[in-house]
């Protein structure tokens, strides 16, 4: 298994509908989770971290499962302006240790259209 | 301007050449990573500091790559001997962990490598 994984999109989807990203980790021992946005051109900028009960931050939902080694993002009533990449971030402990190194998937981009 | 500054922006070598990058964190962040960045891909780590201790560099490409940060402050990434693959965004980041589980990665606009 890759250490994270996304879905390969793209996802082209209308504006106002519901859309879900998932991504799996590898690393049972992992800690933090993210999700990042990068635009086109840009550097990738936090959209929001991952907690283990689940958070929500407007339109956004984040999902932490740790027993299936899977989160996942939910946006509501997209918008034009969601267009762009989103990228799972996974802390990869290394084994009886408590720093990591944050990974990267591959991103996967979506586009909302009018 | 107190963001994560990072100098060239643009980089044009030749193969074989050598290149070094420059990354200046936020400064008060005390851990500053590096990224490797192609088209269509996430950012693929290379390595971290943690002050100016080099907590991972298992990552790194090949021995032609290597990074610095002397004082805990700016760091420097160098590659030697480059080579047509090594062409990509160089991307740098900084964060100061808020506990162990929360850790805020700030970005830098990245060195763009082309290596003709």
């Amino acid at each position: 298994r890759k250490e994270v994984e996304q879905d390969p999109g793209p996802f082209n989807v209308p504006e106002g509908a519901t859309v879900a990203f998932n991504c799996t980790y590898s690393n049972s021992a992992s800690q933090s989770f993210f999700w990042y946005r990068q635009d086109c051109r840009k550097e990738p900028k936090l959209l929001m971290s991952v907690y283990s009960s689940g958070n929500e931050d407007g339109r956004f939902t984040a999902q932490l499962n740790r027993a299936s080694q899977y989160i996942s993002l939910l946006i509501r009533d997209s918008k034009l302006s969601d267009s762009a990449t989103y990228l799972c971030v996974v802390n990869m402990l290394k084994h009886g240790g408590s720093q990591g190194n944050l990974i990267f998937g591959k991103g996967t981009k979506l586009s909302v259209k009018p | 301007d107190t963001g994560v500054s990072q100098n060239p922006r643009h980089k044009i070598t030749k193969r074989g050449q050598n290149v070094t990058f420059r990354c200046d964190p936020i400064s008060e962040h005390n851990r500053l990573y590096w990224y490797r960045q192609t088209l269509g891909q996430g950012p693929e780590f290379l390595t971290y500091f943690q002050n100016e201790a080099q907590l991972e560099k298992s990552r790194l490409l090949s021995d032609r790559f290597s990074a610095e940060r002397p004082k805990g402050s700016f760091s420097t990434l160098e590659i030697q001997r480059t080579e047509q693959g090594d062409s990509a965004m160089y991307l740098c980041a900084s964060s100061t962990p808020m506990g162990a589980t929360n850790e805020k990665l700030f970005f830098g606009s990245g060195t763009q490598l082309s290596v003709l």
